[in-house]
């Protein structure tokens, strides 16, 4: 079972409008979750990064949330544009050399 | 400043024969990585370098090897093809491994096809 899971698998939504994309996970211990934005063809890019201690963190129309307790992770993307149309991929760490465990990804459509 | 460049950027293989996938960076970084990524699946890790001279196994190791040449470039090998090894393939590299702040930076990928 994946220690990283997804929700939805996919999201269609019209330009101008807000959505929200979930993480869970099982990692333990916790170090790190990111979230990367991945367009079609290309390499995933980071977007945020949160520690154990940060809540919330914003990166333009981007707005991550952390809660460690429960361990759960929530993007939000306001005002979305047709360039959002991406794979969204969240990332958590243990801290260890290679510990790395990726989601399989939220893919986002923005539709104009 | 190209960041991490990777070749070829498509492959189709023959079950059975050899190819190398190139890798290089242009950060400085001390750390690189092969990662492949299947539908409906998340970046499984297939071998990681984190530091020049040093190579180890990731999740997914089997029928690959990686050779770290230098600091900048970081290659994989497949020896003998086979079907399961269809995929799309990244590497990545990242100033150290591990750590809080360990940003990966990725290549745009290489889609291996093997019939």
């Amino acid at each position: 079972k994946n220690q990283v899971e997804q929700s939805p698998q996919s999201l269609i939504i019209l330009e101008g409008k807000n959505c929200t994309l979930q993480c869970n996970y099982t990692v333990s211990p916790f170090s790190n979750l990111r979230w990367y934005k991945q367009d079609t063809g290309r390499g995933p890019v980071s977007l945020t990064i949160m520690t154990f201690s940060e809540n919330t963190k914003s990166n333009g129309r981007y707005t991550a949330t952390l809660d460690a307790d429960t361990k759960q992770s929530s993007l939000h993307i306001t005002a979305s544009q047709l360039s959002d149309s991406a794979s969204y991929i969240c990332v958590v760490s243990s801290g260890h050399r290679n510990d790395m465990r990726f989601g399989a990804g939220t893919r986002l459509t923005v539709k104009p | 400043n190209a960041g991490v460049t990777q070749t070829p950027k498509f492959q189709v293989l023959k079950t059975g024969q050899s190819m190398t996938l190139q890798c290089a960076q242009d950060m400085n970084h001390n750390s690189m990585y092969w990662y492949r990524q299947d539908p409906g699946m998340g970046l499984r890790l297939i071998y990681y370098s984190a530091s020049e001279g040093t190579t180890d196994k990731g999740e997914v190791p089997n029928g690959y090897n990686v050779s770290r040449l230098n600091k900048r470039e970081f290659s994989l090998r497949l020896e003998s093809a086979a079907p399961s090894q269809t995929s799309v393939y990244f590497c990545a590299s990242s100033d150290r491994a591990g750590g809080s702040y360990n940003e990966q930076f990725f290549g745009p990928g290489t889609r291996l096809t093997v019939l």
